[in-house]
């Protein structure tokens, strides 16, 4: 059982540069979420998903952008890369309910570096 | 605005002794409290949540949590630590009605031999 993959492990891009971050889930949950990681900081909400074909936007969407066309994909788009972008993005998925209290189950995250 | 505060950078403690790394949150209305670990290079990994109920909470790996309402806390606690605990641990927040969780600034657990 995978869970939730990500790739690539590893990036360096240079400023300017974009670049897609892929994040795919085989445990059909309808929720899916982007989080970046910055050192001593707890995790920010990029963007989140409650389902295929409907997005809405985090703590701090500027300079991203998803989509989700399926359930079990939702790649994050960078463009025009810039230094403050330098972080760990994790993303995460978890069953919807109405009662919200499902946990999210997190990919090993993607390190990514501006220059 | 629903917030999260992890006071610790870091909690060290030997191996045997038991172990508490402290959460305190800020919600409008009853909150949903979860904690997480993450270990190097990995993502997080649910350990426990509270959503009602008993105020003690029992998770993975011998962690559990105790709810306080009245000092709006959710302490994680182990009575005997480990060396393989070393991690750093997230306490989080998701309002009633919101899908969103907020994390804490995270706490590094240093457990000694």
């Amino acid at each position: 059982n995978a869970g939730v993959t990500q790739t690539p492990k590893f990036r360096i891009l240079k400023i300017g540069q974009s670049m897609t971050l892929q994040c795919t889930q085989d445990m059909n949950h309808n929720y899916m979420y982007w989080y970046r990681q910055d050192p001593g900081m707890g995790l920010k909400l990029i963007y989140y998903s409650v389902g295929a074909g409907i997005t809405d936007k985090g703590e701090v969407p500027n300079g991203y952008n998803v989509s989700r066309s399926t359930t079990e994909d939702f790649p994050l788009r960078l463009e025009l890369a810039a230094p403050s972008q330098t972080s760990v993005y994790f993303c995460a998925s978890s069953w919807g309910t109405l009662d919200g209290n499902q946990p999210q189950h997190f990919g090993d995250g993607t390190r990514l570096s501006i220059l | 605005a629903q917030s999260v505060a992890q006071p610790e950078d870091q909690v060290n403690v030997a191996e045997g002794n038991p172990l508490t790394v402290k959460c305190t949150y800020s919600v409008s209305g009853n909150p949903y409290l979860f904690w997480y670990v993450q270990y190097p290079n990995r993502g997080l990994q649910f350990l426990l949540k509270y959503i009602t109920g008993d105020n003690l909470v029992k998770g993975s790996y011998g962690f559990e949590a105790e709810f306080n309402k009245s000092q709006t806390s959710f302490h994680l606690k182990k009575p005997s630590a480990l060396v393989s605990d070393s991690a750093l641990y997230f306490c989080a927040v998701r309002e009633v009605g919101s899908y969103k969780l907020i994390f804490g600034s995270g706490t590094r657990l240093l457990v000694r031999p």
